[in-house]
C-alpha cells in the first residue's frame, strides 16, 4: 500500500518570506514523488518530481523539494513567497516499478499574505 | 491545443438523472484515469484504463461506469444521480508513472 500525509491543511506566510509545505509518504519500496498545484476552478498542474539521483529537485516557478529517505519526507520549499503562489498544493507518491496509480495527499492550502 | 480536455466543465442536474462526462487526450498516452475530488478537496481514484483495458476499479457504486472507445478517450457515465455525487471529477492521463499525470481542468457536477 502507498500513502501520503500532508499534516497541515493551511499554511500562511508573508510575501517575501520562505515557505515550506510538508509531505511524508509511505511505500513498501522506492518511491516516485510529485508535487502538484491547483488554482481555483482549475485542474492540477505539475510542479516537480523526484525519481532518483540528487535529493534536491527544482521545479517550476522557483519551487524546490528535498527528498529525505530516512524521514520519508518530501517537503516543498520556496525561498521567497509571492502572493501569486497562493493555491492548493498536493503531494503524490507511487511505488517505483509496480504501482498502477499515484496516491495523493489531502492537500495544503497555501496563502501568501501581501 | 489542450492536452487533456473534459466536457462539460459544469454540469447541474436533478437527482435520478443519468449523465456522462467525456475526456479526450491528444498526448498519445496509454493510460487514463478518473479521480473524484470531494468538497474537502480530497482526490480519490475511481477508474483507470490502459490502452482500452480496465486496470483499476476502486470501490465505486456500480451506478458509475467508465467506457474507453479508444486509448485517447475515457468517458464516465453516471446513472441515477444522487446528491452525494456532487463533486469535481478530474480526468488524467499518463504514459508512465515516473512522468506523473497530465490532468484535465475538471468537471464540476452539482446534483440538486
Amino acid at each position: 500500500a502507498q500513502s501520503v500525509a500532508q499534516p497541515e491543511d493551511q499554511v500562511n506566510v508573508a510575501e517575501g518570506n520562505p515557505l515550506t509545505v510538508k509531505c511524508t509518504y509511505s511505500v513498501s519500496g522506492n518511491p516516485y514523488l510529485f508535487w502538484y498545484v491547483q488554482y481555483p476552478n482549475r485542474g492540477l498542474q505539475f510542479l516537480l518530481k523526484y525519481i532518483t539521483g540528487d535529493n534536491l529537485v527544482k521545479g517550476s516557478y522557483g519551487f524546490e523539494a528535498e527528498f529525505n529517505k530516512s524521514q520519508t519526507s518530501f517537503h516543498l520549499k520556496k525561498p521567497s513567497a509571492l502572493v501569486s503562489d497562493s493555491a492548493l498544493y498536493f503531494c503524490a507518491v507511487t511505488l517505483r516499478g509496480s504501482a498502477r496509480q499515484l496516491t495523493f495527499g489531502s492537500g495544503t492550502q497555501l496563502t501568501v499574505l501581501p | 491545443d489542450t492536452a487533456v480536455s473534459q466536457t462539460p466543465k459544469y454540469l447541474v442536474t436533478q437527482m435520478g438523472n443519468d449523465k456522462s462526462i467525456k475526456c479526450e487526450q491528444n498526448l498519445g498516452h496509454d493510460t487514463m484515469y478518473w479521480y473524484k475530488q470531494d468538497s474537502k478537496k480530497f482526490l480519490k481514484i475511481m477508474f483507470s484504463y490502459n490502452n482500452k483495458e480496465l486496470i483499476i476499479n476502486e470501490t465505486v457504486p456500480n451506478r458509475f461506469s467508465p467506457k474507453s472507445p479508444d486509448k485517447a478517450h475515457l468517458n464516465l457515465h453516471i446513472n441515477s444521480l444522487e446528491l452525494g455525487d456532487s463533486a469535481v471529477y478530474f480526468c488524467a492521463s499518463s504514459q508512465e508513472l515516473s512522468l506523473g499525470y497530465t490532468f484535465g481542468s475538471g468537471t464540476r457536477l452539482t446534483v440538486v
